[in-house]
């Protein structure tokens, strides 16, 4: 069964301190892993979509990259407006479910 | 202007009762979607419409119908509605073909009391 966890389920930055966020995926063929952004008492904002290892996407101050096994969000200098939480998701080659992880509540103080 | 969009925002009701939430997409989308967010924030995949076809039906009570009258609308009818019910829903679509990210509405709080 296709499966994401995602982790750390919430981390505390100052703004300037670059870190990581980490999605861990089991799909039986990838169709596509997409990262989302969402803030409180709003919908999930897509961000990115990466189809295959050794792909990666860049926006702003945020930059996925893509493994077999894992993905990475990778936040340079964060803003206290980078604060949200950050949901990654998988597509599997077997149908046309989404699967979604449980997020990273990101805080980023100034 | 709103590219996909929900109504209500908030909606309070008894427990029994019958209701609806509405959504509307505006991107010229062909696939639909309807989640449940519950209060430990886990979006969970209920239904997904392909230009008015279903083809997503998770184990969801048959409490639930979904009905897409058109590839732009997509309405979630809920029957006796349970306290266990109360969570916040989303609709989204998506383009459809090889393109698979969605678009979400700002979803609607469901409290059922």
């Amino acid at each position: 069964e296709d499966q994401v966890t995602q982790s750390p389920e919430a981390l505390r930055l100052q703004e300037g301190e670059s870190s990581s966020l980490n999605c861990s995926y089991t799909v039986s063929g990838l169709r596509g892993l997409f990262w989302y952004r969402q803030d409180p008492g709003k919908g999930p904002e897509f961000l990115f979509t990466l189809y295959s290892a050794g792909e990666e996407k860049e926006k702003e101050r945020l930059k996925a990259t893509l493994t077999k096994k894992e993905s990475f969000l990778h936040i340079t200098a964060p803003k206290p407006e980078d604060s949200a939480t950050y949901l990654c998701a998988v597509q599997g080659t077997g149908g046309f479910k989404t699967i979604f992880g449980a997020g990273t509540r990101l805080f980023v103080k100034a | 202007d709103t590219a996909v969009s929900q109504t209500p925002k908030y909606l309070v009701t008894q427990m029994g009762n019958d209701k609806s939430i509405k959504c509307e997409q505006n991107l010229g989308h062909d696939t639909m979607y309807w989640y449940k967010q519950d209060s430990k924030k886990f979006l969970k995949i209920m239904f997904s419409y392909n230009n008015k076809e279903l083809i997503i039906n998770e184990t969801v009570p048959n409490r639930f119908s979904p009905k897409s009258p058109d590839k732009a609308h997509l309405n979630l009818h809920i029957n006796s509605l349970e306290l266990g019910d109360s969570a916040v829903y989303f609709c989204a679509s998506s383009l459809g073909g090889n393109s698979y990210e969605q678009y979400f509405g700002p979803g609607t709080r469901l409290t059922v009391t």
